[in-house]
């Protein structure tokens, strides 16, 4: 099974900061990555699929990059509904595996 | 507007069965794949089941694989997951998710909670 590394686990962080979530799998997932957010009633949407396509309606201030084993999450400038948990997913082969998550906490 | 509604939630002695449903609407059901995923108190999301569109090929996770069976009834645009032989560890939110024409799980539901103890 492929193995997904996620970083940090927590990430305090302020309005209008810029973060940035890490992602690495245990072999290459050629780009085969989603980002979800999760918010505290339970909530899961898909922020960005295949890497770095935007999924329609999330703010341009999300965006994501990578390629190979490495990939990351960027928030530009945080808003007040950005703290959230987050985690990648890769579907390159089965199993589907998730991160094991970042909580983004107000600081 | 896609829509993915899970049933079935409730508490379940260990060793027991339970049979969860999704209801689909807002897309041609009979055209995607769909997943069960799911997340234990206080844990990271785990995924467990996907189901071809078509119900030819289905994938499970390590943990559930021979104790749960992913199907789907087509006609009736819904998902199920039937579990068996029940732990204290299958205690979780389940959610249904719907694969993309493009990639894996863009659309989920809100999730039903299932609580396996004596």
């Amino acid at each position: 099974d492929i193995q997904l590394t996620q970083s940090p686990s927590t990430l305090p962080a302020s309005l209008g900061e810029r973060v940035t979530i890490s992602c690495r799998a245990s072999q290459s997932i050629s780009n085969s990555l989603n980002w979800y957010q999760q918010k505290p009633d339970g909530t899961v949407k898909r922020l960005i699929y295949s890497t770095s396509t935007l999924e329609s309606g999330v703010p341009s201030r999300f965006s994501g990059s990578g390629s190979g084993t490495d990939y990351s999450l960027s928030i530009s400038s945080l808003e007040s509904e950005d703290f959230a948990m987050y985690y990648c997913l890769q579907y390159a082969t089965y199993p589907y595996t998730f991160g094991a998550g970042t909580k983004l906490e107000l600081k | 507007e896609v829509q993915l509604v899970e049933s079935g939630e409730g508490l379940v002695q260990p060793g027991s069965s339970m049979k969860l449903s999704c209801v689909a609407s807002g897309f041609t059901f009979s055209n995607y794949g769909m997943n069960w995923i799911r997340q234990a108190p206080k844990k990271g999301l785990e995924w467990i089941a996907l189901i071809y569109y078509d119900s030819s090929s289905k994938y499970y996770a390590d943990s559930v694989k021979g104790r749960f069976t992913i199907s789907r009834d087509n006609s009736k645009n819904t998902l199920y997951l039937e579990m068996n032989s029940l732990r204290s560890e299958d205690t979780a939110m389940y959610y249904c998710a719907k694969e993309g024409y493009y990639s894996a799980l863009d659309y989920w539901g809100q999730g039903v909670m299932v609580t396996v103890s004596s």
